[in-house]
């Protein structure tokens, strides 16, 4: 099976930056994903690493180590409708995505 | 931008009903999905579709679950006889292939809330 950790809830501040992190055990995986939620809405998709290293896409940038187990998001210039729930989640690479409990993060001004 | 679409947006049913749920994937899409999210839970994968057969399923998705594709475009969950424990949001997702790296990016629609009273 699969464990997937990341922090229940984080605040920030408008302007700064952001880590969250997500740490996971699996036997074997195609790649890691993080998502986007804000509540009451579907996931809509942030970004994919399937090699170790840093994937860079605007102000979203998210890495990835699998001999450590662990993935980031890093947000940089939050803003106000950052404020939403991010989620890890592990493509298992049979046809499935496993997914953390999320990290609410929350932007104040 | 194409979008995965679903139907109803909110569906009330009684305990022991049969539903419905459908949703339109993305039209170049080949893989479909349904994955469930009870309220304050995390988000659980129930089945994958491919070439209209079933390609993965959780331990949920257990007799009272069934998925078609009806035609070239809808694709359906039925709850044959809903519980209250199958009150939840359920998400359809659809992905271009398994090619890998951005192929196998799942695409969520914006979801269906049943509640089972």
């Amino acid at each position: 099976g699969q464990n997937i950790d990341q922090p229940t809830e984080m605040t920030a501040t408008e302007g700064a930056i952001v880590q969250i992190n997500c740490t996971y055990q699996t036997s074997g995986f195609n790649g890691l994903f993080w998502y986007q939620q804000h509540a009451g809405e579907a996931p809509t998709f942030l970004s994919y690493n399937v090699l170790d290293g840093l994937e860079e896409k605007g102000r979203f940038s998210s890495f990835l180590s699998r001999s450590k187990g662990y993935s980031y998001l890093l947000l940089k210039e939050l803003q106000m409708k950052d404020s939403a729930s991010y989620l890890c989640a592990l493509n298992t690479g049979f046809q499935k995505l496993v997914f953390g409990t999320g990290t609410r993060l929350l932007v104040s001004p | 931008e194409p979008e995965v679409t679903q139907t109803p947006s909110h569906q009330v049913t009684q305990m022991g009903q049969e539903v419905i749920l459908r949703c339109v994937p993305i039209s170049n899409h080949l893989y479909f999905y349904w994955y469930r999210q009870i309220l304050g839970q995390k988000v659980e994968f129930l089945v994958s579709f491919y070439n209209n057969e079933i390609s993965e399923k959780s331990e949920i998705f257990d007799d009272q679950f069934s998925v078609e594709r009806p035609d070239g475009s809808n694709f359906t969950l039925k709850i044959r006889s809903t519980k209250l424990e199958d009150s939840a949001m359920y998400f359809c997702a659809s992905s271009p292939g398994l090619a890998g790296g951005k192929e196998e990016t799942q695409y969520f629609g914006p979801g269906t809330r049943l509640l089972v009273l």
